[in-house]
């Protein structure tokens, strides 16, 4: 069983909207969250870590954890055509990446 | 920030000969490396985990005589395919995990990748 499983997508939003990414996970015990992103052909790149439940924001990112949920989603506002990739989310114990969400910003 | 190098980014080899690909943390030391494999449109694939100083750990299905990874320090680990066929024809990827230096704990920093063809 997968630890994350997330919405393989694609997704697409117009440039400018908000696009909106979301992971769940298995393990109440995961304290480590993590939102990568992978363009094409590229290796993946780390976008945010959060630890904490609530909001973390960093630039036009904002990554939200709810522990008693168990989600974790990726908000990013203004979107850009260039923010168009596939996103993946990953927890500290478990280093299996599944498909991630494509997603695909409109200009 | 945390900065893991890998090298080379391309190899194109003839079958049967081996390949051996070499992952750097450059500014941190990596307790933990990971190998990734990626067929186009697909996702990544985990293939071995390592710590430095022991042998690694094989998901299954990874033919562990065919993918050798030796990480005998805390800031280099590589991956040798052996004998490699077309098959093995993809984009390895390693990536780091440690303390110290510009890497935040628990925190996985990926190479730029190395994309080998087999002919």
């Amino acid at each position: 069983q997968k630890e994350v499983e997330q919405n393989s997508g694609p997704l697409s939003v117009p440039e400018g909207a908000i696009a909106s990414l979301n992971c769940t996970y298995s393990d109440r015990g995961s304290q480590s969250f993590f939102w990568y992103r992978q363009y094409s052909g590229k290796s993946p790149e780390l976008i945010m870590f959060i630890y904490s439940n609530g909001d973390k924001e960093d630039g036009r990112f904002t990554a939200q954890l709810n522990k008693a949920s168990q989600y974790v989603s990726l908000l990013i506002r203004d979107s850009q055509p260039s923010d168009s990739a596939t996103y993946l989310c990953a927890v500290r114990n478990d280093m299996r990446f599944g498909a991630g969400t494509r997603l695909t910003v409109k200009p | 920030g945390a900065v893991v190098s890998q090298h080379p980014s391309r190899v194109i080899c003839k079958s049967g000969t081996s390949v051996k690909i070499e992952c750097r943390s450059l500014d941190f030391q990596a307790t933990t490396m990971f190998w990734y494999r990626q067929f186009p449109k697909q996702s990544l694939m985990l293939m071995a985990t390592s710590n430095e100083g022991s042998k690694a750990t094989y998901e299954q299905g990874v033919e562990k005589d065919k993918f050798l990874i030796n990480h005998a320090s805390l800031t280099l680990s590589t991956l040798t395919v052996t004998s490699a066929h077309p098959e093995d024809s993809s984009f390895y990827i390693c990536s780091a995990r440690g303390t110290s230096g510009g890497a935040h704990t628990d925190t996985q920093y990926f190479g730029p990748g190395t994309r080998l063809t087999v002919l």
